[in-house]
């Protein structure tokens, strides 16, 4: 069974520095790969995917992130955190199993510090 | 193209009570999907439906839950005799079905307190 991991459920960092969120999944086969991006009291949205077309993914709101089956890691990043990225952000992968349900990770909360 | 939408945004109910929730997703797209989110957990996959046909249901989905798409447009999740633990977000979404990538869209979900 295909499952995501991600490390620290809360980030914090200064605005203006580097945002890093990271995501380890476990999949016996390629993955699909997405970021979803959820603000207070609103559904998710989506940031990013990966479908194996290009290793580096460039997303909404200058996030990208780059899969590296060798790490089986799919890390999101912004060079430049703004107050505005403070949110909880999901990493999920498909199971590529017919109906595309989604398999998401447990979550990590974004601060963002003036 | 106005979104997926659920109502209520916010249910309270008292232990034992049934509580219905609506999900209309957006038009064109014929996959609906359910997912619960508990506080400090990812959306949790719950049940979907393709057209008005319900082709998979998690075992999360115990037999106090039922979720319909009669006519493939909308959909409803009921919850009978709600417990304290059916707390949680309940998030619809919806896609085209199509590849592996396609993008689910998700409602603003209704949040649900059982007391």
């Amino acid at each position: 069974a295909q499952s995501v991991t991600q490390l620290g459920s809360h980030v914090s960092v200064s605005e203006g520095a580097l945002v890093l969120l990271r995501c380890n999944y476990s999949s016996s086969v390629p993955p699909y790969l997405f970021w979803y991006v959820q603000y207070p009291n609103q559904g998710l949205q989506l940031l990013l995917k990966y479908t194996s077309a290009a290793t580096l993914v460039k997303g909404i709101n200058g996030f990208e992130a780059e899969f590296k089956k060798s790490e089986t890691s799919f890390h999101l990043t912004k060079p430049s955190a703004h107050m505005s990225d403070a949110a909880e952000y999901f990493c999920a992968v498909s199971p590529m199993e017919y109906g595309n349900k989604l398999v998401f990770g447990a979550g990590t909360i974004l601060r963002v510090k003036s | 193209d106005t979104g997926v939408s659920q109502n209520p945004r916010h249910k309270i109910t008292k232990r034992g009570q049934n509580v219905t929730f609506r999900c209309d997703p957006i038009s064109e797209h014929n996959r609906l999907y359910w997912y619960r989110q508990t506080l400090g957990q990812g959306p949790e996959f719950l049940t979907y439906f393709q057209n008005e046909a319900q082709l998979e249901k998690s075992r999360l989905l115990s037999d106090r839950f039922s979720a319909e798409r009669p006519k493939g447009s909308f959909s409803t999740l009921e919850i009978q005799r709600t417990e304290q633990g059916d707390s949680a977000m309940y998030l619809c979404a919806s896609s085209l079905a199509s590849g592996w990538d396609t993008e689910a869209f998700f409602g603003q979900g209704t949040r649900l307190t059982v007391v």
